[in-house]
């Protein structure tokens, strides 16, 4: 098993530009979700998914959107990067209410 | 705000010490977790207490957790220089389903 895979696993955007991030898992997981963190912080969970083709917000979804088609894949979506965007990205999945698996996490700089 | 603070921010020990870190939330919960997090690195899944337990051990690790005073504690006894790392604490809650909101966590340095 792979477990969480997160691509890219860097990206550099200037501000305005979109991008796209792909997060799969493999362990036919129902819940995922996307956080991004920033220096000597914590997580914080942007959106988050119950279900293939159910999104919820999460503490900071302004700016994000995301898509769950498939069971196993979760995107996330930043339709014009700001530069209060430049984070860690981690993508994370489980079953119900039980640990979560974290994929690598993508370092995005928006400049 | 957040739902998880920890307590201390950073703790710095010699190897061979325990370390205790402190978790306080705010709202009813499912179960708590720990996760440990290495510089750079994603988060390592520790344990996870649920709300009807008062302590679990995971080796040298040890957990409590009491929900009337909304707070749980991590014990790592006889740390070792590997046990360097983030701490997190992170709490499962219902909310249309279930969501996890983590703590700003606390940043443990263990000196050989």
């Amino acid at each position: 098993n792979a477990g969480v895979t997160q691509t890219p696993k860097f990206r550099v955007l200037k501000t305005g530009q979109s991008m796209t991030l792909l997060c799969a898992q493999d362990m036919n997981h129902e819940y995922m979700y996307w956080y991004r963190q920033d220096p000597g912080m914590g997580l914080r969970l942007i959106h988050y998914s119950v279900g293939e083709g159910t999104t919820a917000k999460g503490e900071v979804p302004d700016g994000y959107n995301v898509s769950r088609l498939k069971k196993q894949n979760f995107l996330l979506g930043l339709e014009s990067a700001a530069p209060s965007q430049t984070s860690v990205y981690f993508c994370a999945s489980s079953s119900r209410a039980t640990r979560e698996y974290f994929g690598p996490g993508t370092r995005l700089t928006v400049t | 705000s957040q739902q998880g603070e920890e307590d201390p921010q950073a703790l710095s020990i010699q190897e061979g010490e325990n370390a205790t870190m402190n978790c306080s939330y705010k709202t009813s919960i499912n179960n708590l977790q720990w996760y440990r997090q290495n510089s750079g690195r994603g988060l390592v899944h520790l344990i996870l207490i649920r709300s009807n337990e008062r302590e679990k051990h995971s080796g040298r690790l040890r957990v409590t957790l009491d929900t009337s005073k909304k707070s749980s504690s991590l014990l790592i006894t006889a740390s070792r220089a590997a046990d360097t790392a983030s701490y997190f604490c992170a709490t499962t809650v219902p909310s249309g389903g279930f969501k996890t909101i983590f703590g700003a966590g606390t940043r443990l340095f263990v000196k050989a």
